[in-house]
């Protein structure tokens, strides 16, 4: 049974950056069938996939265009984690942003974190 | 971008009947090289994280009530609830896992008649 814990601020100011850590039990982040991935979801965006990191002989990842400028994910090895930063902030990233994992190799999400409610605000 | 379309918004069901939800995608979903459906379901209770219930358009993930059933290939598919219980009063999802960007539908929500 795979546990995702997220942990991170609920509160950044407009054009800093959002930083959320993910940490994984039950499974590892470096397993070649796994993909770990971030998602928001808001009232006005609803459901929003923003990008995903896997080990597949080597890191890759993958991000969606709206926010491929601003973001980075990365894995942590020696602490079985990844994490989501997301630069200059406005408040239309206020959300609440999930981890989630697709541990049969695929990109439907079997486990999720507890989600964390992120306020853009100063 | 697939975009994923679902009717309706909204739905009222009297205990112990069906519920059908709808999910329409912009494009197929159907993979040529090994005929599956690219497609999964999510319930979500008010303050919790979406829960995955089916995938492969027709597969029940492990747990899930055999009330829920899921059907449909290409472009069309649907979530049925045969008997609708108290506890499935939540918001459903459909979301395509045949390309990046995955997409979700904008959500069904289902209550009590």
């Amino acid at each position: 049974q795979v546990q995702l814990q997220q942990s991170g601020p609920g509160l950044v100011k407009p054009s800093q950056t959002l930083s959320l850590t993910c940490a994984i039990s039950g499974d590892s982040v470096s397993i070649n069938r796994g993909t770990w991935h971030w998602i928001r979801q808001s009232p006005s965006r609803g459901l929003e996939w923003l990008g995903r990191t896997y080990y597949k002989s080597k890191w890759y990842n993958e991000y969606a265009v709206s926010v491929k400028s601003r973001i980075t994910i990365n894995p942590d090895t020696s602490k079985n984690q990844f994490s989501l930063q997301l630069n200059s902030v406005t408040p239309e990233d206020t959300a609440v942003y999930y981890c989630a994992s697709g541990t049969s190799g695929y990109s439907l999400f079997d486990y999720w974190g507890q989600g964390t409610l992120v306020t853009v605000s100063s | 971008d697939i975009v994923m379309t679902q009717s309706p918004d909204s739905l009222a069901v009297s205990l112990g009947e069906r519920a059908t939800i709808n999910c329409k995608s912009s494009q197929s979903v159907l993979y040529s090289s090994d005929n599956k459906n690219y497609l999964a379901w999510y319930q979500q209770k008010p303050g919790q994280p979406p829960e995955l219930l089916i995938y492969w358009a027709s597969t029940r993930e492990s747990g899930v009530p055999d009330r829920f059933s899921g059907s449909g290939s290409g472009t069309d598919f649907t979530l049925t609830i045969s008997s609708l219980q108290a506890e499935d009063v939540a918001i459903y999802y459909c979301q395509h896992y045949y390309s990046t960007p995955w997409t979700f539908g904008q959500g069904t929500k289902v209550e009590l008649k």
